[in-house]
């Protein structure tokens, strides 16, 4: 079975810009999380989103935001890019169960210039 | 404020020893504890949890044990191979199996022959 996918998987973007970020979660899983790692730091929530609905959300500005599709997959924007959202983008989906872990994607590098 | 912490940033362990990484935590409420394994360029993969209704889990080589007390748990990897050389991020949640981790910097783990 496939993994988790994430799209694109090294992003170079000037500051004001738009990102939009792509995951597909592993078969069967239907929560679909987002976290960002800065170099040097653990991963930091972000979103988590089940059946196309946010369930969570991180200490992050409105400049981010996230949607799950029908077939849950998922998307994260981001609007006028700063340099320090400069950092690697971590997808993670998993079963909505008490016992379940998160499955994490390779991740999309995003550099903002 | 950091609520999960790994003090150190990494760690030398000869090949067939133990490796013990430490993780504490100040947050009363998580209840839900999980190590993750990291290579470069390569997402975190699940090692091994624990739910604060325990105090050690084993599996295989990893055993993770949690001291509620202390606010502390630790990972150990017996014996340590050349494999488990990578970036290890302890995690916790306020929720048992919530999808909102919180993660500790890392510690780096290098396994020498």
């Amino acid at each position: 079975d496939a993994g988790v996918t994430q799209s694109p998987t090294h992003l170079i973007k000037t500051r004001g810009q738009h990102v939009t970020l792509r995951c597909s979660p592993i078969s069967g899983h239907k929560s679909v999380s987002w976290y960002q790692q800065v170099l040097g730091q653990g991963p930091q929530f972000i979103f988590q989103y089940y059946e196309k609905e946010e369930r969570g959300r991180g200490n992050f500005p409105d400049r981010f935001s996230a949607r799950q599709f029908p077939n849950y997959s998922s998307e994260l924007n981001v609007n006028a890019l700063l340099l320090g959202d400069s950092a690697l983008y971590l997808c993670a989906s998993s079963y909505v169960d008490k016992n379940s872990p998160l499955h994490f994607g390779n991740g999309t590098r995003l550099t903002v210039t | 404020d950091q609520q999960v912490k790994q003090n150190s940033p990494s760690l030398s362990v000869q090949e067939g020893r133990i490796s013990i990484l430490n993780c504490d935590y100040t947050n009363s409420m998580f209840d839900y504890f999980l190590w993750y394994k990291k290579y470069p360029a390569e997402g975190p993969t699940f090692l091994i949890s624990i739910s604060s209704i325990k105090d050690k889990n084993e599996d295989g080589r990893f055993t993770v044990f949690l001291n509620k007390s202390a606010k502390h748990l630790s990972l150990h990897i017996v014996p340590s191979q050349p494999g488990d050389s990578a970036v290890y991020f302890c995690a916790a949640s306020a929720n048992q199996g919530a999808q909102k981790l919180v993660f500790g910097q890392g510690t780096r783990l290098t396994i020498n022959p």
